[in-house]
């Protein structure tokens, strides 16, 4: 059973343009959800997270918007950069954190085009 | 500088051959766990440790053994029952509890068997 869903393996957008990541979480006790970044043979590096108290994060390019009705959050990028190509994953934990066990979805592969 | 060590980066086994992989930390962290990276599956957890001498089986916990003798130290044994362990597998670590629960990874293990 796939707790935390990313259901586009992949996206291409233009350098300059926005993009937007998403992700479908099932389980409704997940309450802090963070975004990693990795390139081929790295492990992956942390980008943004936010705690279900909230619904909007940012970091710089980096927004990080959650809906907790629908189960949905996405990851914005803009204005991308050809840097930006890699695979996101989209992760969650449970139990409010207390476990620190990361559920993550299967990855999204973005190719950010000169 | 604090991080995450994995040891080595590339490795070959032979079938019907235990294999260890190390994974050593310096963050003071207390939470330790293993992922395993199959091509479109995402991030799959193996085992994770909450404390010393003390863990827990993940999603794929068959064929594979742990140990947590020591904070700094949480070394995976890929053991011959495990039917298709040629895979990338990467160790992180986190603070446990506390609601944060962002996790560090190391670069990673490619695991070949031949």
């Amino acid at each position: 059973d796939q707790q935390v869903k990313q259901n586009s393996p992949s996206l291409s957008v233009q350098e300059g343009r926005i993009s937007i990541l998403n992700c479908d979480y099932t389980n409704s006790m997940f309450d802090y959800f963070l975004w990693y970044k990795k390139y081929p043979a790295e492990g992956p590096t942390f980008l943004i997270s936010i705690s279900s108290i909230k619904d909007k994060n940012e970091d710089g390019r980096f927004t990080v918007f959650l809906n907790k009705s629908a189960k949905h959050l996405s990851l914005h990028i803009v204005p991308s950069q050809p840097g930006d190509s890699a695979v996101y994953f989209c992760a969650a934990s449970d139990k409010g954190g207390n476990t620190g066990k990361l559920i993550f979805g299967q990855g999204t592969t973005l190719q950010v085009k000169p | 500088d604090g991080g995450i060590t994995q040891s080595p980066k590339y490795l070959f086994r032979k079938e019907g051959q235990n294999v260890t992989l190390s994974c050593e930390q310096n963050l003071n962290h207390d939470a330790m766990y293993w992922y395993r990276q199959d091509p479109g599956q995402g991030l799959r957890l193996i085992y994770y440790s909450q404390i010393v001498n003390d863990f827990q089986k993940g999603d794929i916990a068959e064929g594979y053994s742990v140990s947590r003798e020591k904070k700094e130290s949480f070394p995976l044994t890929v053991t011959s029952a495990q039917k298709n362990p040629t895979a990338f597998y990467l160790c992180a670590s986190s603070m446990a509890g506390g609601g944060r629960t962002e996790a560090f990874f190391g670069q990673g293990t490619r695991l070949t068997v031949v």
